[in-house]
């Protein structure tokens, strides 16, 4: 069983809706939870950063933690094609370790406009 | 703020030749890290260097070496280049407590 779980795609929606991007993990011991975006061909970009469960909000991005479930997501409103992409989850125990992150395979999300 | 900087940026190699991947950050972070990824495979961790002066194998480190040249700079090193090390390839820096992780752009090697 992979450590991080995220459902590979595509997801195609239309401009304007609002996206469910979604990560399940295993390890109770994960403590910081991020998401990147990355473009066709380039490095993956860090989106959002989420210490512990809650809510983070961001412009049209919101990022959730539950912790009891293992859950994590990101949304985004008023979704634009230039969000097509893809979205990778990212987790880690916490500070100092170093060979600690544990990523999702990545959601290739395309916003038809 | 240039960030992370890799290069190249595409390199087709044959098998058995060797080259080296270059990596420097900007940012003062202490931790340096190379990740492969591979479709269907994800992020990969080769190598990292905690702090300079100090490099550690992780996921997937046969057929690589990696040398922390200063606190800037983390090359990649392929000895004798196989197909299977066909990838794109990320450099990666962390700050001080290490949270989170910032990316280059990535090289696209193909070995024939």
């Amino acid at each position: 069983q992979k450590e991080v779980e995220q459902d590979p795609g595509p997801l195609s929606v239309p401009e304007g809706a609002i996206v469910s991007l979604n990560c399940t993990y295993s390890n109770s011991a994960f403590q910081y939870f991020m998401w990147y975006r990355q473009y066709s061909r380039k490095g993956p970009e860090l989106l959002m950063y989420t210490y512990s469960s809650g809510n983070k909000e961001d412009g049209r991005f919101t990022a959730q933690v539950d912790k009891s479930s293992k859950y994590i997501s990101l949304f985004i409103r008023d979704s634009q094609p230039s969000d097509s992409a893809t979205y990778l989850c990212a987790m880690t125990p916490g500070p100092y370790n170093f060979n600690k992150f544990y990523f999702g395979s990545g959601t290739k999300l395309n916003v038809k406009p | 703020n240039a960030g992370v900087t890799q290069t190249p940026k595409f390199q087709v190699l044959k098998t058995g030749q060797s080259m080296t991947l270059q990596c420097a950050q900007d940012m003062n972070h202490n931790s340096m890290y190379w990740y492969r990824q591979d479709p269907g495979m994800g992020l990969r961790l080769i190598y990292y260097s905690a702090s300079e002066g100090t490099t550690d194998k992780g996921e997937v480190p046969n057929g690589y070496n990696v040398s922390r040249l200063n606190k800037r700079e983390f090359s990649l090193r392929l000895e004798s280049a196989a197909p299977s090390q066909t990838s794109v390839y990320f450099c990666a820096s962390s700050g001080q407590t290490n949270e989170k992780l910032f990316f280059g752009s990535g090289t696209q090697l193909s070995v024939l």
